[in-house]
């Protein structure tokens, strides 16, 4: 089955500063990569995904990067702020029928004022 | 509506208790999920529901027992739970049913079993 890898487990910049959290996966068939925010105490949400068709998106602070050959991609957020500290999963989804998001261990980002 | 609602918040139990975790959710969607998330953890699923049917369970214990009444809830029904089952229990839905979509969360249940 797919297995996801999250590096680093913990992230800490300075505000204003770029943060870059890194994924690889296993299964080559999996073609729906999402991230989610989860602050402390609260739900996982959706803050971008990318599907296996396109190789970079962008939402304002916000990118992912896609690298199917290597079997990996990447979260990136531009000048951070406090409010972008939470932790950060990726995750993975292969298109073979009934199997849903394979997350990552997550990456704690603390971003210092 | 793109919520997913969660009831309880917050739950204690004894260890001979019944209880249940209900979710509900408006956005027409067709899968839904159930995961549990132990503190500084990644969500680990449970089980998935696909048009009403339960499609994987991944070897939950049965103290652990899901049911879709209809296509927007979702129970979870717990029976003399251990201790180590304290956890968040989030539920999720996606669209369609290939599963590879987004799926939303509900805001969870903190079930602590005493």
């Amino acid at each position: 089955g797919e297995n996801v890898e999250q590096h680093p487990s913990t992230l800490s910049v300075q505000e204003g500063d770029s943060a870059v959290i890194k994924c690889t996966y296993s299964d080559s068939a999996s073609n729906y990569f999402p991230w989610y925010k989860q602050e402390l105490g609260k739900r996982p949400q959706l803050i971008i995904d990318i599907r296996s068709n396109v190789g970079e998106k962008k939402d304002q602070r916000i990118a992912v990067t896609l690298n199917k050959t290597a079997k990996h991609f990447s979260l990136h957020i531009t000048e951070t702020q406090p409010e972008d500290s939470a932790v950060y999963f990726c995750a993975a989804s292969p298109n073979s029928g009934n199997t849903p998001l394979v997350f990552g261990k997550g990456t704690r980002l603390s971003v210092i004022a | 509506d793109t919520e997913v609602t969660q009831t309880p918040k917050h739950l204690v139990m004894g260890m001979t208790n019944k209880k249940s975790l209900k979710c509900e959710q408006h956005m027409g969607h067709r899968a839904m999920y159930w995961y549990k998330q132990k503190a500084k953890k990644p969500p680990e699923l449970m089980f998935v529901y696909s048009y009403e049917k339960l499609s994987i369970n991944e070897s939950v214990p049965s103290r652990f027992s899901p049911e879709c009444p209809n296509s927007s809830l979702l129970n979870l029904h717990l029976h003399a739970l251990q201790p180590e089952d304290s956890a968040l229990y989030l539920c999720a839905s996606s669209q369609g049913d290939s599963l590879n979509t987004e799926a939303f969360f509900g805001q969870g249940t903190r079930l602590t079993v005493v």
